[in-house]
């Protein structure tokens, strides 16, 4: 089973909203990745967590605030976002975080998220 | 740095026939990983096929294979016998253990549609 799931799959909010994202998986994986995608674009790296520590933060605003409260599961807290955060969130996991030796990522569905 | 290129904005393809789709890399890590991903308008990042660069022999899984090229940096994908399921965007991508991105790094994508 390489099933990774999020929720909510459509979110419409204000720029006010506090909501989050969130993304669970229950293959072991030790890694974790938030991406974000733009529409007719290649998604990006936003975060990753390794061992439920974050790792790596591609420079991302505040307004974007990750968690990991264990190894199974990943939040995405939203705050005070802006028109142009509008775009497609996914989730990631993967055995362990180690690219060249073929750790796969496995993608969740995403959620799809419009600030108004 | 790591940079993935894919040149075919959009490819068309007969149901039944095989199609290629083009990816090239640069890279100055000895180690690293690439990976075909498929995205259907759906959203979610399914996994195809991986290819390492130590690999002597080309990845195949199905009805996907990898034509790994490693002196001309290319990893093209290859569907044999496209069936209309087929018709997604799929990007390459690659990852390495040297730089401290062990994340993906995506290529611009190729659409492609399978007519029947």
């Amino acid at each position: 089973d390489t099933e990774v799931t999020q929720t909510p799959k459509h979110l419409v909010m204000g720029m006010t909203n506090k909501k989050s994202l969130k993304c669970e998986q229950h293959m072991g994986h030790r890694a974790m990745y938030w991406y974000k995608q733009k529409a007719k674009k290649p998604p990006e790296l936003m975060f990753v967590y390794s061992y439920e520590k974050l790792s790596i933060n591609e420079s991302v605003p505040s307004r974007f605030s990750p968690e990991c409260p264990n190894s199974s599961l990943l939040n995405l807290h939203l705050h005070a976002l802006q028109p142009e955060d509008s775009a497609l969130y996914l989730c990631a996991s993967s055995q362990d975080w180690a690219g060249a030796s073929g750790e796969t990522q496995y993608f969740g569905p995403g959620t799809r998220l419009l600030v108004l | 740095a790591q940079k993935i290129t894919q040149t075919q904005p959009g490819m068309f393809v007969q149901e039944k026939e095989a199609v290629t789709l083009d990816c090239t890399y640069d890279t100055s890590d000895p180690s690293y990983g690439l990976f075909w991903y498929k995205q259907p308008s759906s959203g979610e990042m399914i996994f195809l096929i991986y290819q390492g660069s130590y690999d002597q022999q080309n990845a195949t899984e199905g009805r996907y294979s990898l034509n790994f090229q490693k002196a001309r940096k290319s990893a093209n994908l290859v569907i044999s016998a496209s069936q209309l399921g087929d018709s997604a965007m799929y990007f390459c991508a690659m990852s390495s253990d040297y730089t401290g991105r062990r994340a993906l790094t995506f290529g611009s994508g190729t659409r492609l549609q399978v007519q029947p």
